[in-house]
């Protein structure tokens, strides 16, 4: 159990668009998804905090209206780099926590990671 | 002021040993939880292990073991019997009480199991 799923896996777009990148919870209910970012050979970044039906809550120094969040259901988040630059280049992951049920709550579970290339 | 430190840029094992991976963190919570994650060269993120801080007994899940020193405020990871698929990145990361569930991460350590 506890599977997250992330699409895509890559992605290569031009300078200027805007690519959305999805996080599924697969066999569990999400009440909370984090989007993290992570540079070559670093750690992981958290970018912002995402809860089913409400805002996303954004980490200092994210830009909200470059990496815009939805999370429209318990299964389901989005983030949309919007007019993608070659500096945004990078692994984004997104992770879940559980809602409830036999799982742990306090552990987040990660989905495979999107490879970002901004040319 | 780093929240999680692994002073291990690199550490090497040899297969069949146990390693030892240290953590250290800083927090002024009574509640927290602190976890280790395994990222192969993949990329995934996949979750290892957790000790809540008011966990009397350290965590054990197979191969693995957290040694948990509340008063040192130390969370090493133990790989028993380490294997060549165990070479990865490993992050230890600590959820604060009140953070919304957020995790902050070390800068982890690379073990590569030579044979």
């Amino acid at each position: 159990g506890a599977v997250v799923s992330q699409h895509p896996s890559w992605v290569i777009c031009k300078s200027g668009t805007s690519v959305k990148i999805e996080c599924r919870s697969l066999d569990f209910q999400a009440t909370t998804m984090f989007w993290y970012r992570q540079f070559p050979k670093q750690s992981l970044m958290l970018m912002a905090t995402s809860n089913e039906g409400s805002k996303a809550t954004y980490e200092q120094g994210v830009e909200k209206d470059k990496f815009l969040i939805n999370h429209a259901s318990l299964t389901l988040s989005t983030l949309t780099v919007t007019s993608a630059h070659p500096e945004d280049s990078s692994f984004y992951i997104c992770s879940a926590r559980v809602a409830g049920g036999p799982l742990p709550t306090d552990t987040q579970y990660f989905g495979p990671g999107t490879r970002l290339t901004v040319l | 002021a780093q929240k999680i430190t692994q002073t291990q840029p690199g550490m090497f094992v040899q297969e069949k040993e146990a390693v030892t991976l240290d953590c250290t963190y800083d927090t002024s919570d009574q509640s927290y939880g602190l976890f280790w994650y395994k990222q192969p060269s993949s990329g995934e993120m996949i979750f290892l292990i957790y000790q809540g801080s008011y966990d009397e007994q350290n965590a054990t899940e197979g191969r693995y073991s957290l040694n948990f020193q509340k008063a040192r405020k130390s969370a090493n990871l133990v790989i028993s019997a380490s294997q060549l698929g165990d070479s990865a990145m490993y992050f230890c990361a600590m959820r604060e009480g009140g953070s919304n569930y957020k995790l902050t991460f070390g800068k982890g350590t690379l073990l590569t199991v030579n044979p």
